[in-house]
């Protein structure tokens, strides 16, 4: 089945250790995006490519960067995670425009100790 | 920015209740996404309206698009307990290539069977 893959699942890193989540998909969609959603609260969109050109959101800290060396896989790195990035991190993927929904996967949940 | 307003912030209901949220925005919506996230899941699409006065169904769901494209709403009818979980309207307002998504701070619906 065509679908978003992310992988880890669950995600426990040491307080500054530099950690990448990845995420892989099958859609051939052109747009992919990363979300961060903590307790409760909405997903917020942290940054995403069109193809190879990449979009950063304004409030995004520089602790976060993300690569997309293909069309289906794309990275998320955070260089030295604090406490307040623990979090679920969803990537999600969708043609582009504003006519099609996005496909989310069941995200990384990550843990900072 | 952008901000969606979804009420209720949580409902706790009877099973066989029906259920109603919707969402307000001070911005102009070119497309109204309503989508379910169980715990530990990504958001799963429930219904996308596309355009103003829009009124379209999933079985027991039903959406519309309100026609000044500020708002929306979500029934459910005849809730059953896995209907639990939390709720999120999410707007796309970018008519660009990348359709980035606004989303509402979400419902949690919780059934008494």
């Amino acid at each position: 089945d065509a679908m978003v893959i992310q992988n880890p699942r669950y995600q426990v890193t040491q307080f500054g250790k530099p950690v990448t989540l990845s995420c892989s998909q099958t859609l051939n969609h052109n747009v992919m995006y990363w979300y961060q959603q903590k307790s409760s609260q909405a997903p917020k969109l942290l940054f995403h490519y069109y193809d190879k050109d990449f979009n950063n959101e304004a409030d995004t800290p520089d602790n976060f960067q993300s690569r997309r060396p293909n069309t289906s896989f794309c990275f998320l790195d955070i260089r030295s995670p604090g406490l307040g990035d623990a979090a679920m991190y969803l990537c999600a993927t969708s043609r582009g425009g504003f006519n099609y929904g996005y496909t989310f996967g069941s995200g990384t949940r990550l843990t900072v100790v | 920015g952008q901000q969606l307003n979804q009420s209720p912030q949580s409902m706790f209901i009877q099973e066989g209740e029906d259920v109603s949220m919707n969402c307000t925005s001070s911005s102009i919506f070119n497309t109204w996404l309503w989508y379910k996230q169980d715990p530990g899941e990504g958001p799963v699409l429930l219904i996308a309206l596309y355009k103003a006065g829009e009124l379209t169904s999933n079985g027991r769901l039903t959406a519309q698009f309100g026609i000044t494209r500020k708002d929306s709403f979500l029934n459910i009818s005849a809730s059953i307990p896995s209907d639990v979980g939390i709720y999120f309207c999410a707007g796309q307002l970018d008519s660009s290539n990348t359709g980035k998504l606004i989303f509402g701070q979400g419902t949690t619906l919780q059934v008494k069977p």
